[in-house]
Parts: structure tokens; sequence; C-alpha cells
């Protein structure tokens, strides 16, 4: 069974840096795509990017590209977000979930998502 | 980049009553590489259907997806309690992917 479990809750201030995680299990990590998903406070979800693990072909919108980084280890099967310098418009749930085989695929399953809160 | 609307806003209703949610594109999704997901207070996104119209793994057959275009429908034909929920489209045949805004559907 392919399973996605994030980092826990985070707390910063403006201008700080963050990683948060998507570790996966019951499946191969290197063949399936992942992807990040952000979901601002009370608001609707959002395509942020997805990587493959494999190679760490990585494709973003262009609403994110430049604010934020996707990277993956694939030797301890993670894969990561990653902020050098957080805004509190940033403040929301991050969700990760799999792309399956194809980056041009839904997402399933998800992780169960890491909320960031920045705030001075 | 393609913008997904999905109608109604909210769609207030009686349990066992049938659900018709409405997801319209911008420009025709390529393929009818078009998923719904279903999401609860709290919770993160649940697949439901992919392509259009095949239902996920364990997805009860009170819900089908249908369409093809830029018009398709999420139908959940007797509505269960546990089926009060907000629901996205999302489209992934075009970069970037997209989301509709959602549609929630609340017990009447």
């Amino acid at each position: 069974e392919v399973q996605l479990v994030q980092s826990g809750a985070e707390v910063k201030k403006p201008g700080e840096s963050l990683k948060i995680s998507c570790k996966g299990s019951g499946y191969s990590f290197t063949s399936y795509w992942i992807g990040w998903v952000r979901q601002m406070p009370g608001k609707g979800l959002e395509w942020m990017g997805i990587i493959y693990p494999g190679d760490s072909d990585t494709r973003y919108s262009p609403s994110f590209q430049g604010q934020v980084t996707i990277s993956a280890d694939k030797s301890i099967s993670t894969a990561y977000l990653q902020w050098s310098s957080l805004k509190a418009s940033d403040t929301a749930m991050y969700y990760c979930a799999s792309s399956g085989v194809y980056s041009r695929n839904w997402f399933d399953p998800w992780g169960q998502g890491t909320l960031v809160t920045v705030s001075s | 980049e393609i913008v997904l609307t999905q109608s109604p806003g909210t769609l207030s209703l009686s349990p066992g009553e049938r659900a018709t949610l409405s997801c319209r594109a911008s420009q025709s999704v390529s393929s009818s590489y078009l998923a719904w997901y279903q999401q609860k207070p709290g919770q993160a996104p649940r697949l439901l259907i992919y392509g259009a119209s095949s239902r996920a793994t364990g997805i009860p057959d009170r819900f089908s997806g249908s369409g093809s275009g830029t018009d398709f429908t999420l139908t959940i034909s007797r509505l269960e309690p546990e089926d009060f929920a907000v629901y996205y489209c999302q489209q992934y045949g075009s970069k970037p992917r997209t989301f509709g805004q959602g549609t929630k559907v609340e017990i009447k």
C-alpha cells in the first residue's frame, strides 16, 4: 500500500527558512512522481509542482517557480518542500501526494498535510 | 493556464437526494484528463474519480463522473451523511495542472 507521511506542524517567523518532508513507503519511491499542493486557510487547492525522485526531474507551476524548491532524497524515500525566506502569506496547509508513474496524472494517495504558520 | 470554474459554490441538500456538481474549463481538457476529489474538514483530499469517469479504488458506485471537452459533472446519486464535504475538480492534461475552487455540499 502506497503511504505518504509528512513532517509535523511548523511555526516560523518571516524571513526564516524551512524544509518540510514527505516520506513514502509501500512502493518503489524512485518510480513514482510526488507532488505538492498548497491550501491557504479557508481556501481551495493549488498545484505547486512535482518531482520524479528517480532522477530529480522537477516541474513547477509558474505561480510557485522561484518561490519554493522541491527536492528528493531517494536514499531515504523522502521528498521535500523548502523556502529560503518565509513570508506571512506562506501560512497554509501543505500536502504531498503521489502522481504515480506519470507526471500527467491525478493525485492518489495524499499525505496527511503539514501546517506551516508564519507569524512575527 | 486552464481555469476550472465549479458551480454551484454551495449545494444544500438532504440525505437521500441527488447531487449534481459542475466543473467547466476555460479550454478543452485533453483526453478527459480530469479528476474529482472529496475533502472533509481537517482531512486531506481523497481521490474519487479520474479520467473524467473512472472511479478510484474503494469509491462507492453512488459517485459517478461524466463529461468531456470543457464540461464535466460529478453526480452523487443518493447522498449519504458522510458525503457532505467539499468537492474539487482538477485537470492534469495541460501545464500547469489546476484545481477548481470547490463546491461545498452541505446538509439542508
